[in-house]
């Protein structure tokens, strides 16, 4: 079974500034998903950004990029010039194909003006 | 296009009651996913759907839950005599097809609390 780890449970950043999410996992599979999902107060789930293990290129949307290191098994998600409104849960998820996501605990990030 | 419905937003029972959730999946999706997030804690997977079938049920308990998702309306989850720890935000997602190409579409949840 596939498992996805946030050991950060709570992380804060200065406006502006930049921080990075850390996510390892475990599984057997050469072929799968990893993505970033954010869920603010509102509790909606929203997408961040999405990585193909079999591309080596790191995935980035706008300031939001990862570091993907398959080897490690680890995905982590930096953010850069960090905003007010970035503060959220964010969650790692896996994805092995055809099967079902599987969520990390979450890591609480507040952005400090 | 509307997102994926979710309703109610907020559900109050006492124990020992039902409770029913609804999810409206995006229009042209057919897969739909049930999960629970506990207080402080991530999302646990419940249940998926597919048009009037069960795909996996791994995640829901074996009592007094269910799960459908009939050929026409809405997928449900129901919730026999709940108890205080049935307390937490129901999330349905849905996508039209079960691969990481289409990516999980999140309603906003329903909170239920037991009292």
């Amino acid at each position: 079974a596939q498992t996805v780890t946030q050991s950060q449970p709570e992380m804060s950043v200065q406006e502006a500034e930049t921080v990075t999410l850390s996510c390892t996992y475990d599984t057997s599979e050469s072929n799968y998903y990893l993505f970033w999902y954010k869920q603010p107060p509102s509790r909606q789930m929203i997408l961040v950004i999405r990585q193909e293990a079999y591309k080596q290129q790191n995935a980035t949307e706008n300031r939001f990029s990862v570091n993907f290191q398959k080897a490690a098994k680890s995905f982590s998600l930096k953010i850069s010039d960090s905003q007010l409104g970035d503060t959220a849960m964010y969650f790692c998820a896996f994805m092995g194909y055809g099967q079902n996501f599987v969520f990390g605990p979450g890591t609480r990030l507040s952005v400090l003006p | 296009n509307a997102g994926v419905m979710q309703n109610p937003r907020h559900l109050v029972r006492r124990r020992g009651q039902e409770a029913r959730l609804r999810c409206s999946p995006m229009k042209g999706h057919s897969h739909v996913y049930w999960y629970r997030q506990l207080p402080e804690e991530g999302l646990k997977f419940m249940v998926y759907l597919q048009k009037e079938n069960i795909i996996d049920e791994s995640g829901m308990p074996k009592e007094r839950f269910s799960a459908e998702f009939p050929k026409e309306g809405p997928s449900i989850l129901r919730i026999q005599q709940v108890v205080r720890g049935d307390s937490a935000a129901y999330f349905c997602a849905s996508s039209p097809a079960p691969n990481p190409d289409s990516p999980l579409h999140f309603g906003n949840g329903t909170r239920l609390t037991v009292t």
